[in-house]
């Protein structure tokens, strides 16, 4: 059972466009949502991040979109740019209790920024 | 630098033959996790340890064993048991009385069974 389902797989866009990336949740204990970016080779690192009390959070070119009650979040990136070329998950976790820092993660998404 | 190191970065197995990876960190992180990573796959939690002296199995655990014997190690042995032991590997460390679920990762060690 997939408790967190991302898509689309694969996303190429152009420099200075807009990067969409979705996923979908069903397990709604859930409360912390993280994006992490990874580089080929080298391990994830955390991009951004929302709980579900705030249905938007924005750093830099980066927005988090959440949708409680649809139990959906997406990542947009703005002005993608080539350095932007990387794969991102999304997850979620429990940051209490006997089940926090355990996250289920997304399949994952390559982004591939041309110039 | 504050951080998680794994150690060895590529590693190759003959099949039958039990191997382990090393996980250290000086974060001062109470949890530590291991996750395996494949192609086209997202993370799956393989052990975690949330203190020393505690670890409990994640959702892929058969054919791995962990200890916990110190707060700043947390190695994973991949044992000839597990089918198919080819995958990245990524160790990651929380900090358990921080106020967000943020993992902080290693660089990962890549095992190839020859």
């Amino acid at each position: 059972q997939q408790q967190v389902k991302q898509s689309p797989q694969s996303l190429i866009v152009q420099k200075g466009g807009i990067s969409i990336i979705n996923c979908a949740y069903e397990n709604t204990a859930f409360d912390y949502f993280p994006w992490y970016q990874q580089f080929p080779g080298k391990g994830p690192a955390l991009l951004i991040a929302i709980r579900p009390d705030v249905s938007e959070k924005k750093e830099g070119r980066f927005t988090i979109s959440f949708n409680k009650s649809a139990k959906q979040f997406s990542l947009h990136i703005m002005d993608s740019q080539p350095g932007d070329s990387a794969t991102y998950f999304c997850a979620a976790s429990f940051p209490y209790g006997t089940n926090a820092g355990k996250s289920t993660f997304g399949d994952g998404t390559t982004l591939t920024v041309k110039p | 630098d504050g951080g998680i190191t794994q150690s060895p970065k590529y590693l190759f197995r003959k099949e039958g033959q039990n191997v382990t990876l090393s996980c250290e960190q000086n974060l001062n992180h109470d949890a530590m996790y291991w996750y395996r990573q494949d192609p086209g796959q997202g993370l799956r939690l393989i052990y975690y340890s949330q203190i020393v002296n505690d670890f409990q199995k994640g959702d892929i655990a058969e054919g791995y064993s962990v200890s916990r014997e110190k707060k700043e190690s947390f190695p994973l042995t991949v044992t000839s048991a597990q089918k198919n032991p080819t995958a990245f590997y990524l160790c990651a460390s929380r900090s358990r009385g921080g106020l967000t679920g943020e993992l902080f990762f290693g660089e990962g060690s890549r095992l190839t069974v020859l």
